[in-house]
């Protein structure tokens, strides 16, 4: 079936650590994002790629870098993990910016 | 009612009653608009949009309603089934750029049988 898969659906991960979360899409799609999703907050989008080799920042980009080698993948790499970044991390795609965005399940990530 | 980032509302229906789910936007210049629906464990699933030169659009028994007079969206539900509980949250775009859309924090619907 035909969608974005993220990986891994859960973590739980020491302060200090570096974690990449990963993104693959099969619809070859242009566009990728990256939000995070706190409770009673909404999505808020991280990083952005409007195509293959090309990123961009969000609303809320610091401790977060992405790239974007493909069109297929967009992992996101959080350098050195801090507390505040525990939440549900959702990926997705659209054929432009100009389209609605498919998500994939979310990574709950959990920073202790 | 909902406004982009602000609290969870809740909305409770009987199974085959309609429902609306209301959103208050703030920005004028969004020209874009998305509803999404997310249930539990799972990341959001597009249901409908509308662009800021409409007023209304129908899909399978659901409409979007758009009044930029007063900055609200809305969503009106037909014959609400137990599977269409879920949060439901609305997007904008700022039309200044694509990749900038603002989520709400959504409304949990509950539809009882």
């Amino acid at each position: 079936i035909a969608g974005i898969t993220q990986a891994p659906t859960s973590q739980i991960l020491a302060a200090g650590r570096r974690m990449t979360l990963r993104c693959t899409q099969d619809m070859r799609h242009n566009a990728m994002y990256w939000y995070r999703q706190d409770l009673g907050l909404g999505l808020r989008l991280i990083h952005y790629s409007n195509t293959a080799g090309t990123t961009g920042k969000g609303e809320v980009p610091d401790g977060y870098s992405v790239s974007r080698a493909n069109t297929d993948d967009f992992p996101l790499t959080l350098a050195s993990a801090v507390p505040s970044q525990t939440s549900v991390y959702f990926c997705a795609s659209s054929p432009t910016g100009l389209q609605p965005q498919h998500f994939g399940d979310g990574t709950r990530l959990s920073i202790l | 009612g909902e406004s982009v980032g602000l609290h969870l509302p809740t909305l409770s229906v009987q199974e085959g009653d309609n429902s609306i789910i209301n959103c208050a936007y703030s920005n004028s210049a969004s020209d874009y608009f998305i509803w999404y629906k997310q249930e539990s464990g799972k990341g959001p699933q597009f249901i409908i949009d509308i662009r800021s030169n409409m007023d209304k659009r129908q899909g399978q028994r659901v409409t979007v309603l758009l009044n930029k007079t007063v900055k609200h969206l809305s969503l009106q539900i037909a014959a609400t089934q137990p599977g269409d509980s879920a949060v439901y949250f609305c997007a904008e775009r700022l039309r200044y750029n694509n990749n900038d859309m603002r989520f709400g924090a959504g409304t949990r619907l509950t539809v009882k049988p």
